[in-house]
């Protein structure tokens, strides 16, 4: 199936210092989907971006959508312990699935 | 957010025999639910996708008479791992798409198989 890579795959930050992680897909995509998984647990939805350029933002996390709507970004600023897990991004296919890329875990130095 | 429940959380069977692995969407009907399988520390990988009241579809490289999906109802579908082998340990997780316009994921809590 359908894989779409994300960088870096692994990060591993200080508490306080910023984090991004980057999904590259080399088609033009509808939607892209961010979720989290905690370490043991299951993914959970956090966001999905539909525009062009489009940036959205939760508390410290902020998701931007590229202007060609190939590519997105999550960001976290000032990193806490409880953001500990790994970060996909999700794309919809033509058929209705959905395929993950590769994940970013993050692990945050206290 | 819609609750999706699997059962069991975790199974130990000996090689050779079969598991099955149910999961339910307690909150919302879902007609369709996908099976994905997660290797440690890597991303999730969609072996197929499950369809009420029809053949599941099945992505490339994934065989359809190794993993048994029936989705025969409106709140549950099943994964059955026919003649389980050790290179079968893996962690499986369903999910369903919500109601929501996102149309996000709402993820069972997984099954790790372990093939003894």
């Amino acid at each position: 199936g359908q894989q779409v890579m994300q960088i870096p795959q692994y990060q591993h930050v200080q508490e306080g210092e910023d984090f991004t992680t980057y999904c590259n897909s080399s088609t033009t995509l509808s939607n892209i989907q961010w979720y989290k998984q905690r370490p043991g647990g299951h993914p959970v939805f956090l966001i999905q971006l539909v525009k062009s350029g489009e940036v959205k933002k939760q508390k410290r996390l902020t998701f931007q959508f590229g202007e060609a709507k190939k590519n997105s970004s999550l960001h976290i600023t000032a990193t806490q312990t409880t953001d500990v897990g790994t970060y996909f991004c999700s794309l919809p296919s033509t058929g209705n699935q959905f395929y993950f890329g590769t994940g970013t875990s993050l692990t945050v130095i206290p | 957010g819609a609750v999706v429940s699997q059962h069991p959380s975790w199974v130990i069977c000996k090689s050779g025999t079969s598991v099955k692995i149910e999961c339910r969407s307690l909150d919302f009907q879902a007609t369709t639910m996908f099976w994905y399988r997660q290797f440690p520390k890597q991303s999730l990988m969609l072996m197929a996708t499950s369809n009420e009241g029809s053949k599941a579809t099945y992505e490339q490289g994934v065989e359809k008479d190794k993993f048994l999906i029936n989705h025969a109802s409106l709140t549950l579908s099943t994964l059955t791992v026919t003649s389980a082998h050790p290179e079968d340990s893996s962690f499986y997780i369903c999910s369903a798409r919500g109601l929501a316009a996102t149309g996000e994921l709402f993820f069972g809590e997984g099954s790790r198989l372990t093939v003894l």
